[in-house]
This record gives structure tokens, C-alpha cells and sequence, in this order.
């Protein structure tokens, strides 16, 4: 069955430092999301992309974030310059259409010291 | 503001016991609504939806919801627990016009001892 994937699975930064977080998202689907949760908190939505643009985004989603689906298969979130409350479990998603749907990366755990 | 609530944060039971997992959400229009689990060491994966129709939804693995709009209410029932139950259960709504954008309740944990 196909899925989701995402790598790395933990990654360690020091504040201030860009990361870029990638995933594969499932080959046939169209939409393509990140949402992160922070240790004891909810699950929150960062930003959804549709036809190789921002569809919608959280006010999480500052200058900081970006996000790129640079060829066919990867779907990446850039934080630019990390900061402490940047660390968190990052997920990605993605589904085949509009409000189904969604089927879940194992998360990116982002440490930023 | 739109949120997802889930009443139990954290719930112990007996294998073979019954589990209700309430979930409520504050949105008047329409909404599809989920629920997910998390196994541990594991990726979020669903349980059941609701789009429309019979407000009595089944899932994997025995378990059903039932929506009650009247409520703004769809709890997660399953008659009789597993140990192998043991997750995060996480409630999440996508409203009407909200593209795809999932609200989350803040998720129950569900221990069951054999």
C-alpha cells in the first residue's frame, strides 16, 4: 500500500540555522500539506499546497516558512531560520482530493537547541 | 474561533471493556469530520469519516462513530476493547470552505491492560 513518506526522522539544529524538511507525498494525490505538533499540544495546521502553489496557510506560517515541490515526487518545508519554539513533530500529508482524505507521513521530529 | 474538543485525555481500561470517546466541535455549518489513531512508534492513520448520510459511521478494526449535528457531536465507541487498542485517538474536522485544512482535537490517550 502505498504512503507517505519523510526524512529525516529526527533532525538536531542550532537556533538561527535553516532547515529543510522533506517528504514524498503519495504519487497520484494532488493535495500536499504540513502541519506540526509541539510537545503536549495539539496537532496544528501549517499550510496546504495545490497545483505548485500555497492554497492555504496558518498564521504560523510567517516569512520563516516556505514550501517547494521542486520536481515531481518531493514536497519540502523550509524554516529559514530556526528558533527554540520551532522544535516539534513535523508532518507531512497528503490526499487525492479536496476535503477527503488525508494520509499522514511518520513525522520529522525537529529538535532546535 | 473553530475548535475540536476531546473530553478525555487520558483513559485506562480492561481488555473487553467498552470505550465512548467524546468528541465535540464548534462550527454551525457543515463539516466532514474524522477520526484518526497514532499506535505507538506510528504514523497518524484513520479510523472512520463522516461526509453525510447515515450518522452512524463503521471503521477498521470494530470501531464506529456516531455524528449528532443537534450536539455538534461524533464520539468514538468500540464495544469491546483490545490491549492491542493502546494509542492516541484525535478527533479533527474540515469545514466547509476550509479547503483541506484539519482542525485537531488535542487527541485522548487510550491504555488498555490485558
Amino acid at each position: 500500500e502505498p504512503e507517505v513518506t519523510q526524512t529525516p526522522s529526527h533532525q538536531v539544529t542550532q537556533m538561527g540555522q535553516e532547515v529543510i524538511l522533506r517528504c514524498v507525498p503519495i504519487s497520484n494525490h494532488l493535495y500536499f500539506y504540513w502541519y506540526r505538533q509541539i510537545l503536549g499540544q495539539k496537532v496544528e495546521f501549517l499550510v496546504s499546497f495545490y497545483n505548485n502553489e500555497i492554497s492555504e496557510k496558518s498564521e504560523i506560517f510567517d516569512d520563516q516558512f516556505s514550501v517547494e515541490r521542486p520536481d515531481g515526487s518531493n514536497f519540502t518545508l523550509k524554516i529559514r531560520s530556526t528558533k527554540l519554539e520551532d522544535s516539534a513533530m513535523y508532518f507531512c500529508a497528503s490526499s487525492p482530493g479536496l476535503a477527503g482524505e488525508q494520509f499522514f507521513g511518520p513525522g520529522t521530529r525537529l529538535t532546535v537547541l | 474561533a473553530q475548535s475540536v474538543s476531546q473530553h478525555n485525555h487520558h483513559v485506562i481500561l480492561s481488555e473487553a471493556a467498552s470505550l465512548e470517546l467524546g468528541c465535540n466541535y464548534s462550527y454551525g455549518g457543515t463539516v466532514n469530520l474524522f477520526w484518526y489513531v497514532q499506535y505507538p512508534g506510528q504514523h497518524l492513520q484513520l479510523l472512520l469519516k463522516y461526509f453525510s448520510g447515515d450518522p452512524l459511521v463503521k471503521g477498521i478494526k470494530g470501531f464506529e462513530a456516531e455524528f449528532i449535528k443537534s450536539k455538534f457531536s461524533f464520539n468514538l465507541r468500540k464495544p469491546s476493547v483490545q490491549w492491542s487498542d493502546t494509542a492516541e485517538y484525535f478527533c479533527a474536522v474540515i469545514l466547509s470552505g476550509g479547503y483541506n485544512k484539519l482542525i485537531f482535537g488535542a487527541g485522548t490517550r487510550l491504555a488498555v491492560h490485558p
